[in-house]
């Protein structure tokens, strides 16, 4: 199963947004709506921010979307903040119980 | 209030062996599939092994006949057994579990991770 493909870094000044992309094949993301997003700084343990594709869990800030079309899923994040500066990674449910996570997106707050 | 905490992880030598562990608390432990995650040193995260709560185990090809996951639900406890390590297999192997809220297919909770390095 090959990771699933993403930028490897983006930036963005305070107040602005950006968008991160995922892109996998018709066997994970084209399959399934079951696509999640981590948001990750070094040290700390990851933090769902985004499940099933589009849907916030409990505590996570609205400024945090997804969304999908055909094999590419993403994340755009609005209002940056510097807080936002972290790693973020995709995961796909790939099938037969296996999942695939992207390479992961250094985001950089200018 | 959900608490994963891994313990086990260390220097050990290609070849060698190692036995992760994953204490859980703050839900029914033995209700819930569980999940090992690692990412390598300047690396993502890479999916590595799931056990159910019925004992189903899933293993992905870079670890499967060198890896065993397994659980000890009387002591709330997840368990990989390494081995045939290999270099490649360095790197901060995370627990993880999903939540009822946001179904199955989306790790919730993670532990701090513990670091496993491969070297001679």
């Amino acid at each position: 199963q090959s990771a699933l493909t993403q930028p490897a870094s983006v930036s963005g000044s305070p107040g602005q947004s950006i968008t991160i992309s995922c892109t996998g094949t018709s066997s994970d993301v084209g399959s399934y709506n079951l696509v999640s997003w981590y948001r990750h700084h070094p040290g700390k343990a990851p933090k769902l921010m985004i499940y099933e594709g589009s849907k916030r869990p409990s505590g996570v800030s609205t400024r945090f979307s997804g969304s999908k079309s055909g094999n590419t899923a993403s994340l755009t994040i609005s209002g940056l903040q510097a807080e936002d500066e972290a790693d973020y990674y995709c995961c796909s449910y790939a099938g037969r119980s296996t999942f695939v996570f992207g390479g992961g997106t250094k985001l950089t707050v200018l | 209030e959900v608490q994963l905490v891994e313990s086990g992880g260390g220097l050990v030598q290609p070849g060698g062996s190692l036995r992760l562990s994953c204490s859980a608390s703050g839900f029914t432990f033995s209700s819930y599939t569980m999940h090992w995650v690692r990412q390598a040193p300047g690396k993502g995260l890479e999916y590595v092994s799931a056990i159910s709560n019925e004992g189903y185990t899933f293993y992905a090809d870079s670890v499967k006949g060198r890896f065993t996951i397994s659980r000890d639900n009387s002591k709330n406890t997840l368990y990989l057994q390494m081995s045939s390590l290999r270099p490649e297999d360095t790197a901060m192997y995370y627990c993880v579990k999903g939540d009822d809220d946001y179904g199955d297919y989306a790790f919730a909770y993670w532990g701090q991770g513990t670091l496993v390095t491969v070297s001679s």
